[in-house]
């Protein structure tokens, strides 16, 4: 069975700009989270979708936001991008309640 | 105060030491994981928990839930085990994360 795929695994925006990160979980997993991970902050939940639904929301501005198609696939937007939103995104896949299955990561830096 | 609090925040170790992680929370919480990032980033689940006790190969994690504590071991260490080890709590659906435990072996 194929893992959790992320793509693009790197990517240099600027300030400003905004960024759209995609994620493919495992076949038959349809909870799909997102997590932050800086040095200063470690990591830090996002969100989750469920059924292309979000189930869950972390502490973030309104500025990050996701969704979910019926594929199960998922895309976290960022908005008018900061700094400090440089950072390893990661997403992770699980069927229900079982454990969560991580991808690789993209990594994120503003300049 | 971090809900969760992992200790220590940096180890070091000879090829073959016992070596124990711990973790501390103080939310409620549904299920306990012990996770490893290894450099490059990707992360790895190693167990979830939410009871007692669960043993992967060298690896043994164990949970007291009226302690709020649970600990990672890894028996007979290797140099492969170098990594990042985070422990996350699921509170309310979410994750909490601890600020992870550098584990270095050296052959």
């Amino acid at each position: 069975k194929a893992g959790v795929t992320q793509t693009p695994r790197y990517l240099i925006k600027t300030r400003g700009q905004q960024v759209t990160l995609s994620c493919s979980p495992i076949s038959g997993h349809r909870s799909v989270s997102w997590y932050q991970q800086t040095p200063g902050q470690g990591l830090q939940f996002l969100f989750e979708y469920f059924s292309e639904t979000q189930r869950n929301k972390g502490n973030f501005p309104g500025r990050f936001s996701g969704r979910q198609f019926s594929n199960s696939r998922s895309e976290m937007n960022v908005s008018t991008l900061e700094l400090g939103d440089s950072a390893l995104y990661l997403c992770a896949s699980r069927r229900s309640t079982d454990t969560q299955y991580f991808g690789p990561g993209t990594r994120l830096t503003v300049l | 105060k971090n809900e969760v609090e992992q200790s220590p925040q940096n180890l070091t170790a000879q090829e073959g030491e016992f070596i124990t992680i711990n973790c501390s929370y103080s939310v409620g919480i549904s299920a306990l994981h012990w996770l490893q990032q290894h450099p490059g980033g990707g992360i790895v689940s190693l167990f979830m928990l939410s009871s007692g006790k669960k043993k992967h190969g060298r690896l043994i994690a164990t949970i007291n839930i009226q302690e709020k504590h649970s600990s990672l071991h890894i028996t007979a260490s290797h140099p492969r085990d170098s990594a990042v080890y985070i422990c996350a709590v699921l509170n309310t659906d979410k994750l909490i994360f601890g600020t992870g435990t550098r584990l270095q072996v050296f052959p």
